[in-house]
């Protein structure tokens, strides 16, 4: 079975720019989370998706980012215009769905440096 | 708000050496509690979680982990690394998203071990 799988796994932009991150979760979990690692930081949760629906967004930074699950699978994460603070790992995690507490699997992350 | 700390954030050891790192929370209700190991080049992998039942867990690799609910504690053991253990290791813990199901998890800042031939 394919793990989770996030696309590209590196990307330089610079400030200004936008940069789109995609994540492809375990086929048949509902349930897909966007974290991120700023450099010597904890990892931080950013949203969570249930299907198609976002279902917390409470650790967006800020409106400059924005999430989207069309139709339940993958995911998209953009952030328009890129700033330098942006910088830092951005993991994908999925989990089954269907149970109040249940295990998430982490895809490989993308690194995002912003100059 | 929930916290989790992890009082080491660099450890080396020697081959065969004994393992203990420390994870304290802080949230006064029911918790879930995870580690992940980051191996170099790696994505994150579950090592073993905590969601209830038996307090001492075993999960791959050797290491176990106890929780200790008046401790606030979630510590990670093992009897004796090996070079191969050298990774990040993240402790976590689940808060319950009360609507819709799932959860989502409060990391540590993470304890990087480095382990010696």
């Amino acid at each position: 079975e394919a793990g989770v799988t996030q696309f590209p796994s590196h990307s330089v932009i610079e400030k200004g720019q936008t940069v789109t991150l995609r994540c492809d979760p375990i086929s048949g979990h509902d349930n897909l989370y966007w974290y991120r690692r700023v450099m010597g930081k904890e990892i931080k949760f950013l949203l969570h998706f249930v299907k198609e629906s976002k279902q917390d967004e409470s650790g967006m930074p800020n409106n400059r980012f924005l999430a989207e699950r069309t139709g339940g699978t993958y995911s998209t994460l953009k952030v328009q215009p890129a700033e330098l603070e942006d910088s830092g790992v951005y993991f994908c995690a999925s989990s089954l769905g269907g149970l109040a507490v249940d295990t998430q699997y982490f895809g490989p992350g993308t690194r995002l440096t912003v100059l | 708000a929930q916290s989790v700390s992890q009082h080491n954030h660099h450890v080396i050891l020697s081959e065969a050496a004994s393992l203990e790192l420390g994870c304290n929370y802080s949230y006064g209700g029911t918790v879930n509690l995870f580690w992940y190991v980051q191996y170099p080049g790696q994505h994150l992998q579950l090592l073993l979680k905590y969601f209830s039942g038996d307090p001492l867990v075993k999960g791959i690799k050797g290491f176990e982990a106890e929780f200790i609910k008046s401790k606030f504690s979630f510590n990670l053991r093992k009897p004796s690394v090996q070079w191969s253990d050298t990774a990040e290791y993240f402790c976590a813990v689940n808060q319950l998203i009360l609507t819709g199901g799932g959860n989502k998890l409060t990391f540590g800042t993470g304890t990087q071990l480095k382990v010696e031939l």
